[in-house]
Protein backbone atom coordinates (compact mmCIF):
# COMPACT_ATOMS: atom_id res chain seq x y z
CA UNK A 1 0.00 0.00 0.00
CA UNK A 2 2.98 2.68 -0.09
CA UNK A 3 2.60 5.34 -2.05
CA UNK A 4 5.85 6.98 -2.68
CA UNK A 5 8.47 5.50 -4.61
CA UNK A 6 12.43 6.16 -3.97
CA UNK A 7 15.65 4.85 -5.01
CA UNK A 8 16.84 2.30 -2.90
CA UNK A 9 20.37 3.60 -2.19
CA UNK A 10 22.14 6.89 -2.64
CA UNK A 11 25.83 8.26 -1.67
CA UNK A 12 26.48 11.34 -1.17
CA UNK A 13 30.60 13.09 -0.14
CA UNK A 14 30.98 14.95 3.41
CA UNK A 15 30.00 18.56 3.26
CA UNK A 16 27.82 18.71 0.25
CA UNK A 17 24.38 18.67 -0.40
CA UNK A 18 22.18 15.11 -0.79
CA UNK A 19 19.34 15.49 -2.86
CA UNK A 20 16.99 12.45 -2.36
CA UNK A 21 13.81 12.27 -4.48
CA UNK A 22 10.55 10.82 -4.28
CA UNK A 23 8.14 10.25 -6.59
CA UNK A 24 4.43 9.84 -5.59
CA UNK A 25 2.32 10.20 -8.35
CA UNK A 26 -1.29 9.25 -6.99
CA UNK A 27 -1.20 11.50 -4.13
CA UNK A 28 -4.41 13.91 -3.74
CA UNK A 29 -4.68 17.31 -3.02
CA UNK A 30 -5.00 17.32 0.44
CA UNK A 31 -2.45 14.65 1.46
CA UNK A 32 0.38 16.21 3.00
CA UNK A 33 4.31 14.67 1.97
CA UNK A 34 6.58 13.62 5.24
CA UNK A 35 9.89 12.59 5.28
CA UNK A 36 11.11 11.03 8.23
CA UNK A 37 14.61 8.98 8.73
CA UNK A 38 15.84 6.22 10.62
CA UNK A 39 18.92 5.52 11.83
CA UNK A 40 19.93 1.64 12.86
CA UNK A 41 18.18 0.73 15.65
CA UNK A 42 15.70 3.14 16.66
CA UNK A 43 12.42 5.03 15.60
CA UNK A 44 12.00 6.73 12.77
CA UNK A 45 12.61 11.13 13.05
CA UNK A 46 10.74 13.38 12.12
CA UNK A 47 12.25 15.91 9.71
CA UNK A 48 10.21 18.34 7.35
CA UNK A 49 6.43 18.42 5.86
CA UNK A 50 4.54 20.35 3.58
CA UNK A 51 1.56 20.32 1.15
CA UNK A 52 2.28 22.19 -1.89
CA UNK A 53 4.92 25.01 -1.09
CA UNK A 54 8.47 24.32 -0.68
CA UNK A 55 9.19 24.08 3.15
CA UNK A 56 12.71 24.66 5.18
CA UNK A 57 13.71 24.13 8.59
CA UNK A 58 16.96 24.04 10.63
CA UNK A 59 17.12 20.44 9.12
CA UNK A 60 16.94 20.21 5.45
CA UNK A 61 14.42 21.57 2.60
CA UNK A 62 11.12 20.11 0.86
CA UNK A 63 10.46 21.44 -2.71
CA UNK A 64 7.57 19.84 -4.03
CA UNK A 65 6.56 19.98 -8.22
CA UNK A 66 3.97 22.39 -9.14
CA UNK A 67 1.69 19.52 -10.02
CA UNK A 68 2.45 17.76 -6.30
CA UNK A 69 3.64 14.20 -7.93
CA UNK A 70 7.01 14.31 -6.78
CA UNK A 71 9.05 15.46 -4.11
CA UNK A 72 12.80 16.17 -2.90
CA UNK A 73 14.73 16.34 0.08
CA UNK A 74 17.52 18.41 0.50
CA UNK A 75 20.12 18.13 3.23
CA UNK A 76 22.03 21.21 2.51
CA UNK A 77 25.49 19.98 4.25
CA UNK A 78 25.25 16.32 4.60
CA UNK A 79 27.76 15.01 7.70
CA UNK A 80 28.34 11.43 8.64
CA UNK A 81 25.72 11.34 11.05
CA UNK A 82 22.93 12.32 8.37
CA UNK A 83 23.85 8.39 7.03
CA UNK A 84 20.47 6.84 7.40
CA UNK A 85 17.39 5.64 6.01
CA UNK A 86 15.27 8.17 4.68
CA UNK A 87 11.10 7.69 4.23
CA UNK A 88 9.03 9.65 2.00
CA UNK A 89 5.51 9.33 3.61
CA UNK A 90 2.33 10.31 2.34
CA UNK A 91 -0.66 10.78 4.71
CA UNK A 92 -3.84 9.54 4.12
CA UNK A 93 -6.45 10.40 6.74
CA UNK A 94 -4.66 9.70 10.15
CA UNK A 95 -2.64 6.69 8.35
CA UNK A 96 1.06 7.14 7.45
CA UNK A 97 2.30 4.94 4.85
CA UNK A 98 5.96 4.57 4.61
CA UNK A 99 7.58 3.05 1.59
CA UNK A 100 10.80 0.87 1.79
CA UNK A 101 12.79 4.27 2.17
CA UNK A 102 16.40 5.19 0.63
CA UNK A 103 19.58 4.64 2.59
CA UNK A 104 21.30 7.25 2.46
CA UNK A 105 25.18 6.63 2.86
CA UNK A 106 27.48 9.67 3.81
CA UNK A 107 31.00 8.97 2.41
CA UNK A 108 33.72 10.92 4.64
CA UNK B 1 15.09 11.18 22.87
CA UNK B 2 11.53 12.15 21.44
CA UNK B 3 9.69 11.78 24.71
CA UNK B 4 7.89 8.64 23.66
CA UNK B 5 9.25 5.41 25.58
CA UNK B 6 8.58 1.87 25.43
CA UNK B 7 9.73 -1.12 27.42
CA UNK B 8 10.60 -3.60 26.69
CA UNK B 9 13.34 -2.72 24.24
CA UNK B 10 13.87 -6.54 23.19
CA UNK B 11 11.53 -9.26 24.10
CA UNK B 12 12.75 -13.19 23.10
CA UNK B 13 9.60 -16.02 23.33
CA UNK B 14 9.03 -19.33 22.49
CA UNK B 15 6.52 -19.92 19.65
CA UNK B 16 2.72 -20.19 21.23
CA UNK B 17 3.90 -17.67 24.18
CA UNK B 18 2.13 -14.27 25.21
CA UNK B 19 3.63 -11.67 24.90
CA UNK B 20 2.81 -7.37 26.25
CA UNK B 21 4.98 -4.19 25.10
CA UNK B 22 4.13 -0.83 26.80
CA UNK B 23 4.33 2.50 25.67
CA UNK B 24 4.48 5.76 27.54
CA UNK B 25 3.51 8.43 24.87
CA UNK B 26 4.49 12.49 25.31
CA UNK B 27 1.93 13.35 27.96
CA UNK B 28 0.19 15.72 26.22
CA UNK B 29 -0.09 13.97 23.37
CA UNK B 30 -3.71 12.67 22.52
CA UNK B 31 -2.94 10.22 19.75
CA UNK B 32 -1.05 6.94 19.93
CA UNK B 33 -0.35 5.14 16.93
CA UNK B 34 1.47 1.29 16.60
CA UNK B 35 3.16 -0.01 14.40
CA UNK B 36 5.33 -3.31 13.09
CA UNK B 37 8.49 -2.77 10.85
CA UNK B 38 9.95 -6.40 9.36
CA UNK B 39 13.80 -6.28 8.11
CA UNK B 40 14.79 -4.11 5.14
CA UNK B 41 10.75 -2.65 5.41
CA UNK B 42 9.32 0.31 6.24
CA UNK B 43 6.98 0.67 9.16
CA UNK B 44 3.60 -0.49 8.86
CA UNK B 45 0.55 1.14 10.43
CA UNK B 46 -1.28 -1.31 12.93
CA UNK B 47 -3.71 0.86 14.86
CA UNK B 48 -4.34 4.12 16.33
CA UNK B 49 -5.72 5.59 19.37
CA UNK B 50 -7.44 9.34 19.84
CA UNK B 51 -7.49 9.98 23.97
CA UNK B 52 -8.51 6.06 25.10
CA UNK B 53 -10.79 5.29 21.64
CA UNK B 54 -9.01 2.73 19.58
CA UNK B 55 -10.72 4.21 16.07
CA UNK B 56 -8.56 2.48 13.29
CA UNK B 57 -7.24 -0.98 12.81
CA UNK B 58 -5.33 -2.19 10.18
CA UNK B 59 -5.75 -5.40 8.28
CA UNK B 60 -2.65 -6.64 9.84
CA UNK B 61 -4.26 -6.54 13.00
CA UNK B 62 -4.94 -10.35 13.48
CA UNK B 63 -7.06 -11.55 16.06
CA UNK B 64 -4.35 -12.80 18.54
CA UNK B 65 -3.30 -8.90 18.86
CA UNK B 66 -4.88 -6.74 20.88
CA UNK B 67 -4.03 -2.86 22.01
CA UNK B 68 -5.65 -0.87 24.73
CA UNK B 69 -5.06 2.73 26.21
CA UNK B 70 -7.05 2.31 29.45
CA UNK B 71 -7.02 6.06 30.32
CA UNK B 72 -5.61 7.50 27.42
CA UNK B 73 -1.88 8.00 28.70
CA UNK B 74 0.02 4.63 27.70
CA UNK B 75 -0.97 1.92 25.41
CA UNK B 76 0.12 -1.98 25.68
CA UNK B 77 0.12 -4.07 22.31
CA UNK B 78 -0.49 -7.66 23.34
CA UNK B 79 0.19 -10.84 21.15
CA UNK B 80 -1.12 -13.84 21.82
CA UNK B 81 -0.15 -17.12 20.52
CA UNK B 82 3.00 -15.86 18.97
CA UNK B 83 4.40 -17.31 15.64
CA UNK B 84 7.78 -16.69 14.63
CA UNK B 85 6.01 -14.63 11.53
CA UNK B 86 5.59 -11.62 14.73
CA UNK B 87 8.88 -11.97 14.77
CA UNK B 88 9.36 -7.81 13.74
CA UNK B 89 10.54 -4.79 15.32
CA UNK B 90 7.14 -3.05 17.17
CA UNK B 91 6.98 1.04 17.15
CA UNK B 92 4.86 3.36 19.05
CA UNK B 93 4.31 6.95 18.28
CA UNK B 94 2.40 9.55 19.53
CA UNK B 95 1.18 13.03 18.31
CA UNK B 96 -1.34 15.79 19.54
CA UNK B 97 -4.26 16.72 17.20
CA UNK B 98 -5.53 20.11 17.15
CA UNK B 99 -2.09 21.80 15.81
CA UNK B 100 -2.37 20.99 12.13
CA UNK B 101 0.56 19.56 11.72
CA UNK B 102 0.12 16.00 12.94
CA UNK B 103 3.81 14.95 13.23
CA UNK B 104 3.98 11.89 14.96
CA UNK B 105 7.15 11.22 17.15
CA UNK B 106 8.54 7.44 17.20
CA UNK B 107 9.73 5.99 20.23
CA UNK B 108 12.86 3.56 19.81
CA UNK B 109 10.74 0.16 19.84
CA UNK B 110 11.01 -3.03 21.26
CA UNK B 111 12.12 -5.84 18.90
CA UNK B 112 10.54 -9.04 19.08
CA UNK B 113 12.17 -12.39 18.39
CA UNK B 114 10.01 -15.39 18.31
CA UNK B 115 11.73 -18.67 18.77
Amino acid sequence: DAKTTQPTSMDCAEGRAANLPCNHSTISGNEYVYWYRQIHSQGPQYIIHGLKNNETNEMASLIITEDRKSSTLILPHATLRDTAVYYCIVRVGNQFYFGTGTSLTVIP
Amino acid sequence: DTGVSQDPRHKITKRGQNVTFRCDPISEHNRLYWYRQTLGQGPEFLTYFQNEAQLEKSRLLSDRFSAERPKGSFSTLEIQRTEQGDSAMYLCASSLVGTGKNIQYFGAGTRLSVL
